[in-house]
């Protein structure tokens, strides 16, 4: 149980277009889901912070409108690198919490494959 | 807000011999304390957690870590190393839900 899923697994792209990542919770409702950025031989950097059908929250120094989070249901969240730039190549790593009855079993996270981006 | 450091980027062993890794946590509150794996392009997989039940957590792989509050560590031991357990292993805390991990330590198994 508790399967993440992430969508594409690696992408190539020029600069300046759009790149959309997938993240699913295929075995459990996620209300939370959290994406990662992590550069090589380096340690997850939290992105953001996405909670179904409310915006995403930020952490500093990450530009909400180059990445675009949606979480529109309780399976699904999307990252959307806009305009890419080749410094936006990274290691993307999403996750999730799982809902349990009415308490948010919110301190572990279920970890996705990560999808790797190289921009040219 | 919480925090974790790992000592030693690098650790390097031989087949057969103790693995220790070592993960102090900061933590204003109890914490939550994980361990994970992450093999070359691939994503975090759960080793053990340690969520105020037992202090002393068995995982997968053979792998256990032992919860010291007084020592606020956290670290990841393993009798008896192979081949397999070459990997990058993170030490992370979580406190309502922000989780923050530790900068990694490579594991090298030297035949």
């Amino acid at each position: 149980g508790a399967v993440v899923s992430q969508h594409p697994s690696w992408v190539i792209c020029k600069s300046g277009t759009s790149v959309k990542i997938e993240c699913r919770s295929l075995d459990f409702q996620a209300t939370t889901m959290f994406w990662y950025r992590q550069f090589p031989k380096q340690s997850l950097m939290l992105m953001a912070t996405s909670n179904e059908g409310s915006k995403a929250t930020y952490e500093q120094g990450v530009e909400k409108d180059k990445f675009l989070i949606n979480h529109a249901s309780l399976t699904l969240s999307t990252l959307t690198v806009t305009s890419a730039h080749p410094e936006d190549s990274s290691f993307y790593i999403c996750s999730a919490a799982s809902v349990e009855s009415r308490r948010v079993s919110y301190n572990e996270q279920f970890f996705g494959p990560g999808t790797r981006l190289t921009v040219l | 807000a919480q925090s974790v450091t790992q000592l030693g980027s690098h650790v390097s062993v031989s087949e057969g011999a103790l693995v220790l890794l070592r993960c102090n946590y900061s933590s204003s509150v109890p914490p939550y304390l994980f361990w994970y794996v992450q093999y070359p392009n691939q994503g975090l997989q759960l080793l053990l957690k340690y969520t105020s039940a037992a202090t002393l957590v068995k995982g997968i792989n053979g792998f256990e870590a032992e919860f010291k509050k007084s020592e606020t560590s956290f670290h990841l031991t393993k009798p008896s190393a192979h081949m397999s357990d070459a990997a990058e292993y993170f030490c992370a805390v979580s406190v309502g839900g922000d989780m923050r991990f530790g900068a990694g330590t490579r594991l090298t198994v030297k035949p």
